[in-house]
Parts: structure tokens; C-alpha cells; sequence
């Protein structure tokens, strides 16, 4: 039973353009859901968080958006660069501390 | 900050040995998890510490795999018998804890069981 879903496997957009990567999830018992960039051969580096309280929180080219009553939350990346291009995870925080993933969009951002 | 160190980086091992992986974390971190990615169940969180104390193992797959925290800045994972099943990447985080989301992953060891 996944609580955090990202439907899309993949995602390609143009240099300059706008990417959206969506999540949903099932447990509306959270305390903040978490973006994650992750390369090749790296681990995931913290990107960008939203609390509960609110339903928008940009840092940037970086906006993520939260729709509690649809449960999905969304990350818009304006304008992309071929720099972004990188797997994105979705994760929920729980308030024992740990984060539940979902599988992650790969990103491909083409010059 | 050297940020959270994992070794070996890459591991490749036969069936029936016994693998054991290493974490450092972050220096002031009171949580440290590990993680293991797959292709078809993604990253999903095996256990976590706080305080070196185990919180939740419920995500450790079975009795082969066992997770220990000596002291505050090393921990390890272990997979004894490994099986071909156990092929993945294990990522190892950190945090503050308490109230902190943020996680520091490391880079990962890249584990191959023939």
C-alpha cells in the first residue's frame, strides 16, 4: 500500500520551460511532505518542504504546491535547466521522524 | 562537514556471505536511518535510530538482516546469508532529529550479490 504515490516514471521538458512533478498520497496524518533531487551515483539531497499549515512555499526556480482536500502536492521547477535534469522524489514526513518515499520521477530537462 | 560517509561504495559478494556495510553520520546527528532503493519498491526506509537507540524496524525484510549503532557516529548494516534478492542500493541518513524533516543521505553502497 503505497501512501505516497508519483504516477508519472518520467518526465521530459524543454530548456526554459515550466516542469511539473506531481505526488499524491492517501494519509492525511503528516506533518510536512518533502522534494528530493537525486543524481546518478549520489544520494538524494533535500530540495524543497511544505508544512501542513500551508498550501505554498517557493525557494527560487522552486515552487511546490499543496491541495489537502485532492491530497496532492506538486513541484514546479521555472525555468528548467538541463541541470535539473535528476530523479525527484516525493516524501512524507511522519512525526516519529521517519520519511516515507514514493518512486520517483526522472526528470529530463533537454537543452 | 564531510557530510554522511558510507563504505564501501560498492560491493559484490556470492550468495551465502555475509555483507556488512558501513555508515557515518553527520557530527551533532542524533537520527540515522537506512534506506534501500530497488527498481520496483524504491527507496524505502528499513530502520531508523535515534539517540543509537533502534526506533523502527519494521522495514528490515527478515532475520538475515540485522542494524546496530555502537556510539553516536557509526553504524552498520548487515546481511547474513546475502541472497541475489538483496541486490540493491543502501543509502544511510542522518538528521537532527526531534522536530528536523531534513535528511542527509549518503552517497550510498551499490550492493551486487551473485
Amino acid at each position: 500500500d503505497q501512501q505516497v504515490k508519483q504516477n508519472s516514471p518520467s518526465l521530459s521538458v524543454q530548456e526554459g520551460r515550466i516542469s511539473i512533478l506531481n505526488c499524491d498520497y492517501t494519509n492525511s496524518m503528516f506533518d510536512y511532505f518533502l522534494w528530493y533531487k537525486k543524481y546518478p551515483a549520489e544520494g538524494p539531497t533535500f530540495l524543497i518542504s511544505i508544512s501542513s499549515i500551508k498550501d505554498k512555499n517557493e525557494d527560487g526556480r522552486f515552487t511546490v504546491f499543496l491541495n489537502k482536500s485532492a491530497k496532492h502536492l506538486s513541484l514546479h521547477i521555472v525555468p528548467s535547466q538541463p541541470g535539473d535534469s535528476a530523479v525527484y522524489f516525493c516524501a512524507h514526513h511522519r512525526s516519529q521522524g521517519n520519511l516515507i518515499f514514493g518512486k520517483g520521477t526522472k526528470l529530463s530537462v533537454k537543452p | 562537514d564531510a557530510g554522511v560517509i558510507q563504505s564501501p561504495r560498492h560491493e559484490v559478494t556470492e550468495m551465502g556471505q555475509e555483507v556488512t556495510l558501513r555508515c557515518k553520520p553527520i557530527s551533532g546527528h542524533n537520527s540515522l536511518f537506512w534506506y534501500r532503493q530497488t527498481m520496483m519498491r524504491g527507496l524505502e526506509l528499513l530502520i531508523y535510530f535515534n539517540n543509537n537507540v533502534p526506533i523502527d524496524d519494521s522495514g528490515m525484510p527478515e532475520d538475515r538482516f540485522s542494524a546496530k549503532m555502537p556510539n553516536a557516529s557509526f553504524s552498520t548494516l548487515k546481511i547474513q546469508p546475502s541472497e541475489p534478492r538483496d541486490s540493491a542500493v543502501y543509502f544511510c541518513a542522518s538528521s537532527q532529529g526531534g522536530s528536523s524533516q531534513t535528511q542527509y543521505f549518503g552517497p550510498g553502497t551499490r550492493l551486487l550479490v551473485l
